[in-house]
């Protein structure tokens, strides 16, 4: 069972946005509108970003947004700040009845 | 407020066993899916498997069924990771997150570290 695919860095100016892709396949992103996003800071636990493709939990700042074309979500983050630099991983429920997490993407904030 | 609080790091030996915990509050403990996620040093996130602790309903990931039990005592709102032989590849920190309708992890423990080394 392979992880969903993250571009392994992408990194901005502050002020600039950035786009991270995950892909996978039709039994997964490409199937199911329950996409989420985690931000992990260094020594920290995961946090909730985006579930269900495009929704933001309370007190996550509208400058993280998520969409999906295909087999293929999005987390777009604009007006990059410092305090965005971190680890971001997608997730997708499976028609396994899994939820597998995607390989990860290294954002630094220039 | 919903809380998971996990047990704390722990230090073994190859083949001996562990169990360690996450204990749920602020929240109807029965009702919500419980999720466990590996991740090795330096390493990213792994899904290894989630219970519904309201009628313990279990589903592992292939590659760790078999390797590691999950459980769930309702009467103490605590949901359980355990080995019954540890290796030196289970060295890593653990979650537990809790699953919001089986699609998402809306919130998580602190993480337990769990060593093993001889």
């Amino acid at each position: 069972q392979s992880a969903l695919t993250q571009p392994a860095s992408v990194s901005g100016s502050p002020g600039q946005s950035i786009t991270i892709s995950c892909t996978g396949t039709s039994s997964d992103v490409g199937g199911y509108n329950y996409v989420s996003w985690y931000q992990q800071h260094p020594g920290k636990a995961p946090k909730l970003m985006i579930y269900d493709v495009n929704n933001r939990p309370s007190g996550v700042s509208n400058r993280f947004s998520g969409s999906k074309s295909g087999k293929t979500a999005s987390l777009t983050i604009s007006g990059l700040q410092a305090e965005d630099e971190a680890d971001y991983y997608c997730s997708s429920y499976t028609s396994s009845g899994t939820l597998p997490f995607g390989t990860g993407t290294k954002v630094t904030v220039l | 407020e919903v809380q998971l609080v996990q047990s704390g790091a722990e230090v073994k030996k190859p083949g001996e066993s562990l169990k360690i915990s996450c204990k749920g509050s602020g929240y109807s403990f029965t009702s919500q899916w419980i999720a466990w996620v590996r991740q090795m040093p330096g390493k990213g996130l792994e899904w290894m498997g989630i219970i519904y602790p309201g009628d313990s309903d279990t589903r592992y990931r292939p590659s760790f069924q078999g390797q590691v039990t999950i459980s769930a005592d309702k009467s103490s709102s605590t949901a359980y990771l355990q080995w019954s032989s540890l290796k030196a590849s289970d060295t890593a920190m653990y979650y537990c997150a809790r699953s919001g309708s089986y699609r998402y992890f809306d919130y998580w423990g602190q993480g337990t570290l769990v060593t093993v080394s001889s």
